[in-house]
């Protein structure tokens, strides 16, 4: 079993509707990122988060320590928003300062 | 400064053959990551550095592969003899981390170098 698991794989949305996509990890983390991908593109940070909630534009993350798991949510979602959208955690302790587990990602098509 | 940059973008070399990726990290970052990805997974640590020093190798960077960051700035991969099973988009990424501090910063990703291998 992978330590980081997204869900769903797949998504496919019309344009407008109210999109979630889930992570849930299975080690302490001290942080934990999300990103996207477009295809051919690099990687852009969304978000980092340790706890609680941060919101940028139409883009939310929530993170729930205890339960190990972590949401990305997008309002009014558009087809600009369809791509690769990865979770990615930072173990906590040790000496890995900054590597990253990923999960697998999360393909998000919008269609308009 | 305009980010990571990766050259090349593309490469395409017969089995055999040694290729070397290049990374430019954003200049006042002090560390830089390398990552693999596959098609339809998420990136792979490979490797990092803290400046100059490279402290940390993955078990999946093998004896063919070797990473340098020799004055503290930009970064190459280098692999040798490549194999098919090489052909992945590498991934750099840089950040600025305080040495005291907890390490979760946020990484500033390339736009990837993605390597076929015939």
């Amino acid at each position: 079993k992978n330590e980081v698991e997204q869900s769903p794989q797949n998504l496919t949305a019309q344009e407008g509707e109210f999109i979630t996509i889930n992570c849930s990890y299975s080690v302490g983390i001290s942080a934990l990122h999300w990103l996207q991908q477009h295809p051919g593109g690099g990687i852009v940070s969304l978000f980092m988060l340790s706890s609680g909630k941060k919101k940028h534009g139409r883009l939310i993350a929530t993170i729930n320590i205890q339960e190990k798991h972590s949401s990305l949510h997008i309002t009014a979602s558009h087809p600009r928003d369809s791509a690769v959208y990865i979770c990615a955690v930072k173990r906590a302790g040790g000496t890995s300062y900054g590597k990253l587990t990923f999960g697998q990602g999360t393909i998000l098509t919008v269609h308009p | 400064d305009t980010g990571v940059s990766q050259d090349p973008r593309h490469k395409i070399t017969k089995r055999g053959q040694n290729v070397t990726f290049r990374c430019d990290p954003i200049s006042e970052h002090n560390r830089l990551y390398w990552y693999r990805q596959t098609l339809g997974q998420g990136p792979e640590f490979l490797t990092y550095f803290q400046n100059e020093a490279q402290l940390e190798k993955s078990r999946l960077l093998s004896d063919r592969f070797s990473a340098e960051r020799p004055k503290g700035s930009f970064s190459t991969l280098e692999i040798q003899r490549t194999e098919q099973g090489d052909s992945a988009m590498y991934l750099c990424a840089s950040s600025f981390t305080l040495f005291t501090g907890t390490g979760a910063n946020v990484l500033t990703f390339g736009a990837g170098s993605r390597l076929t291998v015939l």
